[in-house]
């Protein structure tokens, strides 16, 4: 079964400095894989997912995220963080044939002034 | 923007009630999935429902119970409340089988069981 490691469980980043979110899998085939923002009291959002083509993948709000095979990685990236990007951020890995999809543990985010 | 909605959003309840968690989807979609999230930990999944009349437990055991008589409809019940059922439920749905299809959050319950 697949699984999804997120190595940093709070990164704190000053407003305007650049951000990247760490994400590992682990999945014997091609994975589907997911990037979720989750504000306070909220459900998740979608932020960009990777199913094939490109290894780079540009979501909503300026995020983006590279695939990288070799490593097993899906790190989120952001060139410059705002106020309203402090949340919660979840990594997640499907596949066409399983039936759940697995979700890391989270990264808060906490941006400062 | 998805369109899944669950009610209520709040909810604090004493032991022993039977309570209904409502999750409701105007996508069409066909799988429907219910989360139990804790804070610092990863969501677990507790049913799911590839479509009317299918019900299916997760990988987390949960004394809840779930019915799918309406495609856009997904109900999550816990017969008896317990202090240890306090935690949020998310609800959510895809618009194919398999994991591949991407799934689209309701924006959560949050249930107290004093």
């Amino acid at each position: 079964a697949q699984s999804v490691t997120q190595p940093d469980i709070h990164i704190t980043v000053s407003e305007g400095a650049s951000l990247e979110l760490r994400c590992n899998y682990s999945y014997g085939a091609t994975p589907y894989l997911f990037w979720y923002v989750q504000s306070p009291g909220q459900g998740l959002q979608l932020l960009l997912k990777y199913f094939s083509g490109d290894t780079l993948v540009q979501g909503i709000k300026g995020f983006e995220a590279e695939f990288k095979r070799s490593q097993s990685s899906f790190n989120l990236r952001k060139p410059s963080v705002h106020w309203s990007d402090a949340a919660e951020y979840f990594c997640a890995v499907g596949s066409l044939n399983n039936n759940d999809m697995r979700f890391g543990a989270g990264t808060r985010l906490t941006v400062k002034p | 923007e998805a369109d899944i909605y669950q009610t209520p959003r709040y909810l604090v309840i004493g032991t022993g009630k039977k309570i209904t968690l409502e999750c409701s989807q105007t996508m069409g979609h066909d799988k429907m999935y219910w989360y139990q999230q804790d804070p610092g930990m990863e969501l677990h999944l507790i049913h799911y429902s590839y479509g009317v009349n299918s019900t299916e437990k997760g990988d987390l055991s949960s004394e809840s119970t779930v019915s799918r008589i309406r495609t856009e409809h997904f109900p999550l019940t816990l017969e008896s409340a317990r202090p240890s059922h306090t935690s949020q439920y998310l609800c959510a749905s895809s618009e194919r089988q398999g994991a591949g299809g991407t799934q689209y959050f309701g924006p959560g319950t949050r249930l107290l069981v004093l």
